[in-house]
């Protein structure tokens, strides 16, 4: 079974711009998650999309969007870039509904940097 | 202030030694779950806890949840520098809310 791909694996970005990440879960799995990841907040849960629906939001401003695709595939897009929206983005994909309650396999994260 | 707070932050030990990773949380858990992260990479699931007193073990990894003190232990038998990396965990503390301790960097010597 292929692991969880996301891309790109790097990214530079200017402040103001917008950018899309790139989740593909694991064949068969139907949840998949967003985390943000910096040294100052350790890792912060995006939201979670499960049949190409979010059903849970984390605490982040409106700038950070996502949606599923049919195949399960995620998108994940962050408007108006600021600074500190530097970070390592991760997904993760589980089998089951929410993630947290089942084994979650984890990307290698794309690693955005905004200058 | 965090929901889950890890102890120590940081660890050197001498291969072959012994440690334990402490996770202790400000809520009541609803399952506890331990990562390991090599930097900059994605997260590794190790064990996942359920129920008040539950023990697991993979390997010399060995995981043990208090219900009751809301805390989480991760111990490492005869440590290797393969063990190595940053350790997570991780909680549903309920609301449908997921969140990660701060985790606690492992460095081993050979």
């Amino acid at each position: 079974k292929a692991g969880v791909t996301q891309t790109p694996r790097y990214l530079i970005k200017t402040r103001g711009q917008q950018v899309t990440l790139s989740c593909s879960p694991i064949s068969g799995h139907r949840s998949v998650s967003w985390y943000q990841q910096t040294p100052g907040q350790g890792l912060q849960f995006l939201f979670e999309y499960f049949s190409e629906t979010q059903r849970n939001k984390g605490n982040f401003p409106g700038r950070f969007s996502g949606r599923q695709f049919s195949n399960s595939r995620s998108e994940m897009n962050v408007s108006t870039l600021e600074l500190g929206d530097s970070a390592l983005y991760l997904c993760a994909s589980s089998d089951q509904g929410q993630p947290m309650n089942t084994e979650a396999f984890f990307g290698q994260g794309t690693r955005l940097t905004v200058v | 202030s965090q929901e889950l707070e890890q102890s120590p932050q940081s660890l050197i030990v001498q291969e072959g030694k012994n440690l334990t990773i402490n996770c202790t949380s400000s809520k009541t858990l609803y399952g506890l779950y331990w990562y390991k992260q090599k930097y900059g990479e994605g997260l590794i699931f190790l064990m996942m806890l359920q129920k008040g007193g539950e023990e697991k073990s993979h390997e010399k990894i060995t995981a043990k949840l208090d219900e009751k003190k809301q805390q989480s232990s991760l111990h490492i038998t005869a440590s290797q520098p393969s063990h190595a990396g940053i350790y997570l965990c991780g909680a549903d503390i309920g609301g449908q809310n997921f969140v990660f301790g701060p985790g606690t960097r492992l460095s081993v010597l050979p």
